[in-house]
């Protein structure tokens, strides 16, 4: 595609459901990003995956956050027994490759919502 | 640790005058810094990165290392230059990831 792809755009839940963000990357793109970004922050660093492993998951918060990228393109994030504090807009990037020179392009984001 | 401080969260200037948004890392290491830009309604992209030491619509960021500071300047503020603008870095010591700093949003008066 074009550019990173993000979907849905927007996403209500009530608390303590399971919700799963969807993101398809630019093509080719081996490098993906999730990043979390509550009202008047920046972007916080969730997971990275180089292919289909996960390089660094350090970032999520807690053991109700999950994401997989089984064929090392599209890529989902699940968020488990969701809570208020969950919500923000949640933005996935994807790079050609790492290391210097590298572009992360972004996607629109997903808004979550959970009340 | 690693750390990107943007100490504005809001800055406005008149159109035509100089502006400057302040960055100041924290990093063990060489980073490579960047910033992005975010545009109402649209997606965070990449304005400039330091290694390419190039000047993007007007837009040139040097990086001083014993200052840790990637300060993003332009001579002339444009009505377009409106945005939040965010300063990020990345290296291996970070995992190739990229931190981000809290953002400036930038108005210019028309």
């Amino acid at each position: 595609g074009a550019g990173v792809s993000q979907t849905p755009s927007n996403k209500v839940t009530e608390k303590g459901k399971y919700v799963e963000l969807r993101c398809d990357p630019i093509s080719g793109h081996t490098a993906l990003y999730w990043y979390r970004q509550s009202l008047g922050q920046g972007p916080e660093f969730l997971i990275y995956f180089q292919g289909t492993g996960a390089a660094d998951d350090s970032g999520l918060p807690n053991d109700r956050f999950f994401a997989v990228r089984p064929e090392g393109s599209v890529s989902t994030l699940k968020i488990q027994r969701t809570e208020r504090g969950d919500s923000a807009v949640y933005l996935c990037a994807s790079s050609l490759t790492t290391g210097e020179n590298t572009e992360a392009f972004f996607g629109q984001g997903t808004r979550l919502t959970v009340v | 640790a690693q750390r990107v401080t943007q100490p504005e969260k809001l800055l406005s200037v008149f159109k035509g005058a100089p502006v400057e948004l302040k960055c100041n890392y924290s990093y063990s290491g060489s980073p490579e810094l960047f910033w992005y830009v975010q545009y109402s309604r649209q997606r965070l992209q990449l304005l400039l990165r330091h290694i390419s030491r190039e000047s993007i619509k007007g837009f040139t960021a040097d990086l001083n290392k014993g200052e840790t500071s990637f300060h993003l300047k332009k001579p002339f503020a444009q009505e377009e230059d409106s945005a939040m603008y965010y300063c990020a870095l990345s290296g291996q010591r970070s995992g190739n990831q990229f931190y981000f700093g809290t953002g400036t949003s930038l108005t210019v008066i028309p």
